[in-house]
Parts: structure tokens; sequence; C-alpha cells
């Protein structure tokens, strides 16, 4: 079985700030990659996915994230911060074939400051 | 809005007692997962369901059963309830069985409350 390990717990950054948040997974197969948001009382969201392809994927509100296969990562950057990016942030991995529902890290809360 | 609909959004019960969460995937979407989400747990998948039928478990207690009903709707049961039992519930939804590339669709999740 997989599972997601985010390294940090909570950031806090100030606006303008470059953000950069850890994710690594086990599992020796080939993996899917997701990061999802968590906006204060909404639901999940997804940011971006990887599956396949190019490792750098980009996705909504000015994220990426880099597959590196080697480090089993899948880290999360934005080059500026906004107040509104504040949320906890979700690395989530299955497996790319047969079955495999999503497994989810504990989260990382981001509060930035305007 | 995701089309992923949750009902109730707030539930406080006492211990001992049965709740009933409901959620209705998204338009065209086939399968049904909950989650339930603690400070000290993260997020734990419970079980799916698809088209009518139980496709994976996860950590989920005795006490809580679910089903998928004929339009897709689906329902969590969680019974004999304990203090420990207070969590976010979430429902996402998926097109296939598999969810591998497309990840789920999420509702806004039902926060239950046991005193």
């Amino acid at each position: 079985a997989q599972s997601v390990s985010q390294h940090n717990h909570h950031v806090i950054l100030s606006e303008a700030a470059s953000l950069e948040l850890g994710c690594n997974y086990s599992y020796g197969g080939t993996v899917n990659l997701f990061w999802y948001v968590q906006y204060p009382g909404q639901h999940l969201q997804l940011l971006l996915k990887y599956f396949s392809g190019d490792p750098l994927v980009k996705g909504i509100k000015g994220f990426e994230a880099e597959f590196i296969k080697s480090k089993f990562s899948f880290n999360l950057r934005k080059p500026s911060v906004q107040w509104s990016d504040t949320a906890e942030y979700f690395c989530a991995v299955n497996q790319n074939s047969g079955y495999s529902t999503l497994t989810f890290g504990k989260g990382t809360m981001l509060l930035v400051s305007p | 809005d995701s089309g992923v609909t949750q009902t109730p959004k707030h539930l406080i019960t006492a211990t001992g007692q049965r709740v009933t969460l409901r959620c209705s995937p998204r338009s065209g979407d086939l399968s049904v997962y909950w989650y339930q989400q603690s400070l000290d747990q993260g997020l734990q998948f419970l079980i799916q369901y698809y088209n009518g039928e139980e496709r994976a478990k996860g950590n989920i207690l005795e006490r809580f059963s679910a089903q998928q009903f004929p339009d897709l709707h689906s329902e969590l049961n969680l019974s004999s309830l304990e203090l420990g039992d207070s969590a976010l519930y979430f429902c996402a939804s998926s097109p296939g069985d598999r969810g591998n590339h497309y990840g789920y669709t999420f509702g806004s999740g039902t926060r239950l409350t046991v005193v």
C-alpha cells in the first residue's frame, strides 16, 4: 500500500514570498500524484495532478509541482504567494494501474500574512 | 459548488446515538468515496461504492456502514457514536471505479460533533 508524508504541518509566509511544500510518497510502482487545496470552510479542490509525461506540472492559481521519481517526491511551488492562498494543502497518491484509492498526506496549513 | 452535495452540513448528537450522512455525487460520476478528516489522523479513507456495489474498504469501523442507492446517492450510517467519532466526514465522487487519473471531486463535508 502507498503512503504520503508532508514535511511541514504549518507554514507562515509574508505576501510575495516564494512557497515550496514538501511531499514524499512510498510505493514501488508507478503512481499518480495530486495536490488538493482546502480553503477555510470549503471543500477540497484539485490544484494539479501528474500521471505521465512532463514531470513539471502546472496547476491553477499559479501553482506548479515537480515529480522527481528518484526522490519519490512531488513538491508544490509558487513563486509569489498572496493572502488569498491561506489554506490547507494536501498531497495525495494512487497507483497508476489496477485498483487504488487516493491516499492523502496529513496536510500543510499555509498562513500568508498581508 | 463542486457538484457533490452533502447533507447535513452540521450535526450534533449524543454518545450512543445513530446518524445518517447523505451524499449525492457529481452528475455522471458512478463512484462515491467516504473519508473521515480529524486533526490527529488527517484524511482517512473509509469506503467506496461504485454503481451500487461496495468496491473498497479502508479504515472503517464495524459501527459504520454505507450504501449506494440506484439513483447513485450514498448514505453513511454511524451508530453507537463515541466522542472520538467527532470529525469532518467528506464524500467524493469520480467517473469510473478507479479514479486513477482523474482524482476525486469532493463535497463540502458534514461536521459531526458527538457530545
